[in-house]
């Protein structure tokens, strides 16, 4: 399954299959990039982060895949699982010294 | 202690009431942040301390008052209050302002009645 964030805030995958969410950033001097997941209830949690002199960044069952011409970020995981089950957002970093995040991603993992 | 604790988890308060929300952090972080989310929104930032004082205030109004009495402790006070101002407050903390990743709390769930 895939979102292309604003236009799709919401993600339904079949148990085991691969999640696709997607994110466009605003700001070309961003320059590093965080994925955080928010379960209900809690606060974000880190998953993966990504500098803006690398492309793509793997880590355990997610990837993250920065596409700095169009200003595109992307979060795999594979084989999701109903614990992934959450709320997923970007976050941007850049000269303002704070973080600034996308509008995020429902995903809802189906047994 | 990787965590970030803030207490209380639910708060409930009138418009005429005075509260505070506290935020604790044993990780030897030095930039401590306060974030408004509302629901099904992205956490938006509201006041920033390094070091103990306060370095970033988002044009947050005045019913919101932050306070950082160490290195260690966060709080929000909170007075006269409205509804509009009912959301979960984060708090988070980083390394000296790092960019590499903030921890964040659970959330204090305000309803203002």
């Amino acid at each position: 399954g895939e979102s292309v964030g604003l236009h799709l805030p919401t993600l339904s995958v079949q148990e085991g299959d691969n999640s696709i969410i997607n994110c466009a950033y605003s700001n070309s001097a961003s320059d590093y990039f965080i994925w955080y997941k928010q379960e209900s209830g809690k606060g974000p949690q880190f998953i993966i982060d990504i500098r803006s002199n690398m492309d793509k960044r793997q880590g355990q069952r997610v990837t993250v895949l920065l596409n700095k011409t169009v200003k595109h970020l992307s979060l795999q995981i594979a084989a999701t699982q109903p614990g992934d089950s959450a709320v997923y957002f970007c976050a941007e970093w850049n000269t303002g010294n704070q973080y600034y995040f996308g509008t995020g991603t429902s995903l809802t993992v189906i047994p | 202690d990787t965590e970030v604790t803030q207490t209380p988890k639910h708060l409930v308060m009138g418009m005429t009431n005075k509260k505070s929300l506290k935020c604790e952090q044993h990780m030897g972080h030095r930039a401590m942040y306060w974030y408004k989310q509302k629901a099904k929104k992205p956490p938006e930032l509201m006041f920033v301390y390094s070091y103990e004082k306060l370095s970033i205030n988002e044009s947050v109004p005045s019913r919101f008052s932050p306070e950082c009495p160490n290195s260690s402790l966060l709080n929000l006070h909170l007075h006269a209050l409205q509804p509009e101002d009912s959301a979960l407050y984060l708090c988070a903390s980083s390394q000296g302002g790092s960019r590499y990743g903030y921890t964040f709390g659970s959330g204090t769930r305000l309803t203002v009645v």
